[in-house]
């Protein structure tokens, strides 16, 4: 089956705007989560989503958002970009929410690359 | 403060030997823990899990060992193949939530 999608793969923005990032989940996941993943910070927990409803959010200022639709899929929006934005942002699916659930793998797609110039 | 741990930025192991990768955490109301690989320019792939309420857990050449009093968890790949060459970060979670806070990961190289 497919796996998790993230658009676009790579993109370059400029100090001030605005971006947003699409995830797709496995089919038949709800639950999708969204990290940033930095050379200094490494990878760091933004928000997590189930049914449409923010379960979770890591410490990451206002300008950082996120939604889930009624289809499980995710977009995340950046507001203000500032230089230090710039990394890898990664998207996670599973099929609920909770890790400690018999077969409950969160699986990871492949990122989307944001370089703020 | 970093919660979870990876001191060894990186390893190097012979192929058939054992790779040992290393994680500590600081944060006792962890109660899952997991092992991901890491390639470039790909997202991150689930290896090995382990709850708290065990002590050590198996799947194939990967085995995972938590050592709770300590705050010290292992993942022990056996025998090393050269394709096991990549970044592994260790993440830890409490079960009945999905947010995993990883360590900064350590780059194990395998040579043939």
């Amino acid at each position: 089956k497919a796996g998790v999608t993230q658009t676009p793969r790579y993109l370059i923005k400029t100090r001030g705007q605005q971006v947003t990032l699409s995830c797709s989940p496995i089919s038949g996941h709800r639950s999708v989560s969204w990290y940033q993943q930095t050379p200094g910070q490494g990878l760091q927990f933004l928000f997590e989503y189930f049914s449409e409803t923010q379960r979770n959010k890591g410490n990451f200022p206002g300008r950082f958002s996120g939604r889930q639709f009624s289809n499980s899929r995710s977009e995340m929006n950046v507001s203000t970009l500032e230089l230090g934005d710039s990394a890898l942002y990664l998207c996670a699916s599973s099929q609920r929410p909770g890790t400690g659930t018999i077969g409950n793998t969160i699986y990871f797609g492949e990122g989307s690359w944001l370089t703020v110039v | 403060d970093q919660q979870v741990k990876q001191n060894s930025p990186s390893l190097s192991v012979q192929e058939g030997r054992i790779s040992i990768l290393n994680c500590d955490y600081t944060n006792s109301m962890f109660d899952y823990f997991l092992w991901y690989k890491k390639y470039p320019a790909e997202g991150p792939t689930f290896l090995i899990s382990i709850s708290s309420i065990k002590d050590k857990n198996e799947d194939g050449r990967f085995t995972v060992f938590l050592n709770k009093s300590a705050k010290h968890l292992s993942l022990h790949i056996v025998p090393s193949q050269p394709g096991d060459s990549a970044v592994y970060f260790c993440a830890a979670s409490y079960m009945a939530g999905t947010a995993l806070i990883f360590g900064k990961g350590t780059t194990l190289s395998v040579s043939s």
